[in-house]
């Protein structure tokens, strides 16, 4: 089984529609990441979690929300979805334990908003 | 906020190759530096990490040197294979919390 999983996997919604992705792992981590990726522009920070109470802006949160249910769950949220949100959306751990302090990453959530 | 140029136009080679990468920051160096591999539809994987105090480290048939003066890191890959086929990103890494992406080079061997 995979150890950072992503639901759904691709989605298509309509400008004005709340939407929830969810990312799960099984790697222990403590540290939670969501980025979005697009063509040219590399991936973006959203929100960050160091632990259940310890959430972060990114670099691009305006519009996003996100909940660390437990220290295995990280979800973001677009309360009202419009077009320029259309994008890859990656969610990654990080152990602070290993000495190269990779982050490791879900497959991605493909969003497609009309 | 920081800059990161990787090429965006993609590298050809042929197999057996070196591949050699580049990645160019603008503002102060990060602590360190970390390379990943994404294929198509998936996560980025990580390959390397190097520190602002090393020059270079190598893995395999992986270097990755790091120049803090240039402000430039690249990533070579020897006896370059149609499998090593992917983009590469490069990131920054500052206070141990904060991650900078590159838009990354797609590298393409030819067989």
């Amino acid at each position: 089984d995979a150890d950072v999983t992503q639901t759904p996997r691709n989605r298509i919604t309509k400008t004005g529609k709340r939407i929830m992705l969810e990312c799960s792992q099984t790697k222990g981590h403590d540290r939670m990441y969501w980025y979005r990726q697009d063509p040219g522009l590399g991936l973006r920070l959203i929100y960050y979690s160091f632990d259940v109470k310890d959430i972060n802006k990114g670099e691009i949160s305006d519009g996003y929300s996100v909940s660390r249910q437990a220290q295995a769950k990280f979800s973001l949220s677009l309360e009202s979805a419009i077009p320029n949100q259309t994008a890859l959306y990656f969610c990654a751990t990080r152990s602070t334990k290993g000495p190269d302090n990779e982050q490791f990453f879900g497959p991605g959530t493909r969003l497609t908003v009309l | 906020s920081q800059k990161i140029e990787q090429n965006s136009e993609a590298l050809n080679i042929q197999e057996g190759k070196t591949a050699t990468l580049t990645c160019n920051y603008t503002n102060y160096s990060p602590a360190y530096l970390q390379w990943y591999r994404q294929d198509p539809g998936r996560g980025p994987v990580f390959l390397l990490l190097i520190r602002e105090n090393e020059k270079e480290k190598r893995k395999e048939r992986l270097k990755v040197t790091f120049d803090t003066t240039l402000k430039q890191s690249l990533f070579h890959i020897t006896a370059s294979q149609p499998a090593d086929s992917a983009t590469y990103l490069c990131a920054l890494v500052y206070n141990f919390n904060k991650f900078y992406f590159g838009s990354g080079t797609k590298l393409n061997v030819k067989p």
